[in-house]
């Protein structure tokens, strides 16, 4: 089963409101998360490391202000895409990696496709 | 910080014949490199990864190379077969190693078996 938990999986919304991702690691507790952003045929574009308890850290480009992390458990990340545009439509899927015991390996979500009309 | 270079960006092959992907990576701390297998729409799976303290590591048909001095690493499928065919991406670790530190991508290789 799923490692990593992502939803919802499909979200359409209209430009200017904010949609809200989910991220919930069911295996084990993650004190931190990546947040990432994948347009067609591209690679996967760090945004953001979540961290428990405290503020992400986010990647040189990315508005912090506009794209909001809260990470309050041990087990969910939640991205929060603000007053959202059309060219913030995208892929964007959480990762959470594994404790040393477990490889580090790291798990990704199911994505989100975000598109804003 | 740490940049992921990964070369051919598409690559076809005949079913059968073998694959080979190769990346490269900056930072020399690293000592982490997964790779892992995308499908359209779907989330990336890993599919190997190697440590800093082997040179090679093998499962079934895939295997994967690790240079340290060169900073590169490879991936190589054997065998192909069209199920093969989807997107691949290779990593390296960055800070704070061994800890599940922030994994960096390569640019991805669009792998097309042909029947």
């Amino acid at each position: 089963g799923a490692v990593v938990s992502q939803h919802p999986s499909r979200v359409i919304c209209k430009s200017g409101t904010s949609v809200k991702i989910e991220c919930r690691s069911l295996d084990f507790q993650a004190t931190t998360m990546f947040w990432y952003r994948q347009f067609p045929k591209q690679s996967l574009m760090l945004m953001a490391t979540s961290n428990e308890g405290s503020k992400a850290t986010y990647e040189q480009g990315v508005e912090k202000d506009k794209f909001l992390i809260n990470h309050a458990s041990l087990t969910l990340s939640t991205l929060t895409v603000t007053s959202a545009h059309p060219e913030d439509s995208s892929f964007y899927i959480c990762s959470a990696r594994a404790p040393l015991s477990r490889n580090t390996e790291a798990f990704f979500g199911q994505g989100t496709r975000l598109t804003v009309v | 910080g740490e940049n992921v270079e990964q070369h051919p960006s598409t690559l076809s092959v005949q079913e059968g014949d073998s694959a080979v992907i190769k990346c490269t990576y900056s930072d020399s701390a690293s000592n982490y490199f997964p790779w892992y297998k995308q499908e359209l729409g779907k989330r990336p799976q890993l599919i190997i990864d190697i440590r800093s303290n082997v040179g090679e590591k093998k499962d079934q048909r895939i295997a994967v190379t690790l240079n340290k001095t060169a900073k590169h690493f490879s991936l190589h499928i054997t065998e192909t077969q069209p199920e093969d065919s989807a997107v691949y991406f290779c990593a390296a670790d960055s800070p704070p190693y061994n800890q599940g530190g922030k994994l960096i991508f390569g640019q991805g290789t669009e792998l097309s078996v042909k029947p």
